[in-house]
């Protein structure tokens, strides 16, 4: 159990298009997701907290504006990149705990994206 | 803010040798750190996690030890073998289901 997919694995853009990521658990509820964004030879850094049926929470120096987070349903979490610029270009990687019940958390299969 | 120092950046081995990757963290009201292994391309894989009341724990050739006065955590990995070579992350956090915080990353290299 506790499976976390995302879709698309990859995605290629034009500069100035916008781009939707879906997080979703399969097989347990997550009320809270977690989004995270890697550089090559960079680590995991937490861009935003999705809060189902709430506003999500966004780390310093994160531009909501520009990364928009819509917790849909108790499965669902879609960050939408405006805008696309080169500089976007990354790997995006969703995460969700097992409700408040366990420590561990499990990790979507991440987003290549690429903005040509 | 919230910070996970890591160390070393890179570390190379001979085929079994022991490994060792440290980290600090700052936020004194962290209570559970796992550690990660990372293949190019590949979602992180929790290889092993420690939680606050317990200082020590291991599983086969992978331990962690957890010194919550200094803030501090490590991974040791011994008898290394080539299918170890990966990047591994720590990361702390502070409950059930809370954000996590990780660490710069350590590419790790087992030679044969």
């Amino acid at each position: 159990g506790a499976v976390v997919s995302q879709h698309p694995s990859w995605v290629i853009c034009k500069s100035g298009t916008s781009v939707k990521i879906e997080c979703r658990s399969l097989d347990f509820q997550a009320t809270t997701m977690f989004w995270y964004r890697q550089f090559p030879k960079q680590s995991l850094m937490l861009m935003a907290t999705s809060n189902e049926g709430s506003k999500a929470t966004y780390e310093q120096g994160v531009e909501k504006d520009k990364f928009l987070i819509n917790h849909a349903s108790l499965t669902l979490s879609t960050l939408t990149v405006t805008s696309a610029h080169p500089e976007d270009s990354s790997f995006y990687i969703c995460s969700a705990p097992w409700g408040r019940v366990r420590y561990e958390q499990f990790f979507g299969p991440g987003t290549r994206l690429t903005v040509l | 803010g919230e910070n996970v120092e890591q160390h070393p950046s890179t570390l190379s081995v001979q085929e079994g040798d022991s490994a060792v990757i440290k980290c600090t963290y700052s936020d004194s009201a962290s209570n559970y750190f796992p550690w990660y292994k990372q293949e190019l391309g590949k979602r992180p894989q929790l290889i092993i996690d420690i939680r606050s009341n317990v200082g020590e724990k291991k599983d086969q050739r992978i331990a962690v030890t957890l010194n919550k006065t200094a803030k501090h955590f490590s991974l040791h990995i011994t008898e290394t073998q080539p299918e170890d070579s990966a990047v591994y992350f720590c990361a702390a956090s502070t409950g059930r289901g809370g954000k996590l915080i990780f660490g710069q990353g350590t590419e790790l290299s087992v030679k044969p």
